[in-house]
């Protein structure tokens, strides 16, 4: 059974400070989603990591994939209130991109000034 | 245009009625999903149609029936639902065996 775990799962921030989400899963796979979530809102997609090494990079978010390791990680850096959502990781349950998407439970991040 | 349009956006059923969500994207995407999500957790599939056929069934009750008319449109019909099915209902397009998968806005389901 595929498990993708996410930590933290609360994460109340300063703005100003980094910090980094880890995404944990357990078996192979070659791509990784983040995605973020405003509450009562739907997924917006942040990142798709393809391959072993990958680190991609939008504003404040850098987002990168050990597959090796089977850890991706997502990095705030200078977090701003903007940012405040649940953030969630999902690898795909055949790997490759079937669509079917295991999700972490999501890290919901508050970010105050 | 990379938007996935989903109908209604709210919607309040009783047990005994049939209705239906309805999905619409104009991106060319061939593959199609419904994701649930229940309040505080994460999403969860229940189906995906590729070249409109169903691919995957996710050990969904019957109570939930997909159907797919055409490459741009995915309806998920809904008869004799609990209220333990109130969610959000989402909708995703993508290409097939492609990068990103695009989600709806979501309809949100109340069952009383």
């Amino acid at each position: 059974e595929l498990k993708v775990e996410q930590n933290p799962l609360f994460l109340s921030m300063q703005e100003g400070k980094n910090y980094t989400i880890y995404c944990n899963y357990s078996t192979t796979s070659d791509r990784l989603y983040w995605y973020r979530q405003d509450p009562g809102k739907s997924l917006e997609s942040l990142f798709v990591l393809l391959s072993n090494g990958a680190v991609k990079q939008e504003g404040r978010l850098m987002a990168s994939l050990d597959t090796k390791a089977r850890l991706s990680t997502l990095h705030i850096t200078a977090a701003v209130h903007d940012l405040s959502a649940t953030y969630f990781c999902a690898v795909d349950l055949y790997g490759g991109s079937q669509g079917n998407l295991i999700f972490g439970k999501g890290t919901k991040l508050s970010v105050k000034p | 245009d990379t938007e996935v349009t989903q109908t209604p956006k709210h919607l309040v059923m009783g047990m005994t009625n049939k209705k239906s969500l309805k999905c619409e994207q104009h991106m060319g995407h061939r593959a199609m999903y419904w994701y649930k999500q229940k309040a505080k957790k994460p999403p969860e599939l229940m189906f995906v149609y590729s070249y409109e056929k169903l691919s995957i069934n996710e050990s969904v009750p019957s109570r939930f029936s997909p159907e797919c008319p055409n490459s741009s449109l995915l309806n998920l019909h809904l008869h004799a639902l609990q209220p333990e099915d109130s969610a959000l209902y989402l909708c995703a397009s993508s290409q097939v065996s492609g990068n990103t998968i695009y989600f709806g806005e979501g309809s949100w389901l109340t069952v009383v």
